[in-house]
């Protein structure tokens, strides 16, 4: 049971904007900044969004982020074959005193 | 270029104990905070425990709480995780991380796997 909600899965077709969400509180998101990750079949996760709505030099404009309260959400627009990843929320916890993670949303390209 | 090197994993018994080491490099490492993240068979991201780069304060998932330490060595610029008492359920990928970063320094290492079993 992860400490921030995602949903399992998400899909959508080529062109499409997709929205992944991401359920905290407020000792997490709700007063830390949120972090979102792509994962890529056998790698490393990798850096897609930080400061809940900030990109990485390399991170294409498709991608943003943004933060309401104790929830984020990562969204994509004119979505890709490539993007078809599992994607992860983070952000630190003031009263655990950790990093939590969410479950991590697989997304499909149909 | 930024690399995060991480080492030290393999297969060991249920008892058993391992070190895990992250070499660092391109970076001001001996300043940033740093974390151990595992990941387990087809499953999600879990924080394992996190150090930080100011004043070397350490923090630990309940999970692992007593069972691992983890520790830094600035004049090396790299990491480490001592864990002791394995069990299969730590089996996993163990990825050295620099989670926080507010302007977008925020790096990962290829992972090492540690297989506990007999």
């Amino acid at each position: 049971q992860s400490v921030l909600t995602q949903p399992p899965s998400a899909s959508g077709t080529p062109g499409q904007r997709v929205t992944i969400s991401c359920s905290g509180s407020r000792s997490n998101i709700g007063s830390n900044s949120g972090y979102w990750y792509q994962q890529l079949p056998g790698t490393a996760p990798k850096l897609f969004i930080y400061g809940n709505n900030q990109r990485p030099s390399g991170v294409p404009d498709r991608f943003s982020g943004s933060k309401s309260g104790t929830s984020a959400s990562l969204a994509i627009s004119g979505l890709r074959s490539e993007d078809e990843a599992d994607y992860y929320c983070a952000a630190w916890d003031d009263s655990l005193s950790g990093w939590v993670f969410g479950g991590g949303t697989k997304l499909t390209v149909l | 270029e930024v690399q995060l090197l991480e080492s030290g994993g393999g297969l060991v018994q249920p008892g058993g104990s391992l070190r895990l080491s992250c070499a660092a490099s391109g970076f001001t490492f001996s300043s940033s905070g740093m974390s151990w993240v595992r990941q387990a068979p087809g499953k999600g991201l879990e924080w394992v425990s996190g150090i930080s780069g100011s004043d070397g304060r350490t923090y630990y998932a309940d999970s692992v709480k007593g069972r691992f330490t983890i520790s830094r060595d600035n004049s090396k610029n790299t990491l480490y995780l001592q864990m002791n008492s394995l069990r299969a359920e730590d089996t996993a990928v163990y990825y050295c991380a620099k989670l926080y970063c507010s302007d977008g320094s925020c790096y990962w290492g290829q992972g090492t796997l540690v297989t506990v079993s007999s």
